[in-house]
């Protein structure tokens, strides 16, 4: 099992490129995430998919959408990338439950912008 | 609304025991969470707490749940180098999966 992979790993982008950053987990989880990390401010949620055909904002959607491409695929897609997205983006994975909830992180990808 | 504190950054001694703290201010967490995070890497899981628990540990892992001032905090005993990272605190709240996550504290362990 790979868990969670991310690609690309890093990236450098100019003001006003587009890109997507690509997640997949092989769990068979239900829910994913999209956090990015900057320092002093911890990992803030941008988007989420409590399952396959659906996604809902989170704390910083502003600039950025994604796609549920299916359960295993959840891709963050940036329209015009400004320098303040330069950041740590992690994509994480979870089972859906009212229990328990561990999420499972990718190793994130290191995205600055010019 | 949801909001999680640690102070950023401890140093502590090779040997020694480490505590990390994290306030957080929703009531109704039921769930709350550890994650360590090391250089370079994605976070995992350390341990966790359900709300109704004042104290779990687990190996050299102590976590102290105090819910009346909505306080957690974590204690490494006997830190090791290899402790050094990011630890982050977490809470999930009402009947959904998501998690709102502190600011991250970085331990330093010297020797």
């Amino acid at each position: 099992n790979a868990g969670v992979t991310q690609t690309p790993k890093f990236q450098v982008l100019k003001t006003g490129q587009s890109m997507t950053l690509q997640c997949a987990q092989d769990m068979n989880h239900n829910s994913m995430y999209w956090y990015r990390q900057d320092p002093g401010m911890g990992l803030r949620l941008i988007y989420y998919s409590a399952s396959e055909g659906t996604t809902d904002k989170g704390e910083v959607p502003n600039g950025y959408n994604v796609s549920r491409l299916n359960k295993r695929e959840f891709s963050l897609r940036l329209e015009s990338a400004a320098p303040s997205q330069t950041s740590v983006y992690f994509c994480a994975s979870s089972e859906y439950t009212s229990g328990h909830n561990e999420q499972f992180f990718g190793p994130g990808t290191r995205l600055t912008v010019l | 609304g949801e909001d999680v504190e640690q102070s950023l950054f401890l140093s502590v001694r090779e040997g020694d025991s480490s505590v990390i703290n994290c306030t957080y201010t929703d009531s109704s967490s039921t769930y709350l969470y550890w994650y360590k995070q090391e250089p370079g890497a994605g976070l995992q899981l350390l341990t966790y707490i359900f709300s109704n628990m004042d104290m779990k540990q687990d190996q050299r892992l102590t976590v102290l749940l105090n819910k009346k001032d909505k306080h957690l905090s974590l204690r490494i005993a006997d830190t090791q180098t290899g402790d050094s990272a990011i630890y982050f605190c977490a809470e999930k709240t009402g009947g959904g999966n998501k998690l709102t996550f502190g600011t991250g504290t970085q331990l330093k362990v010297e020797l």
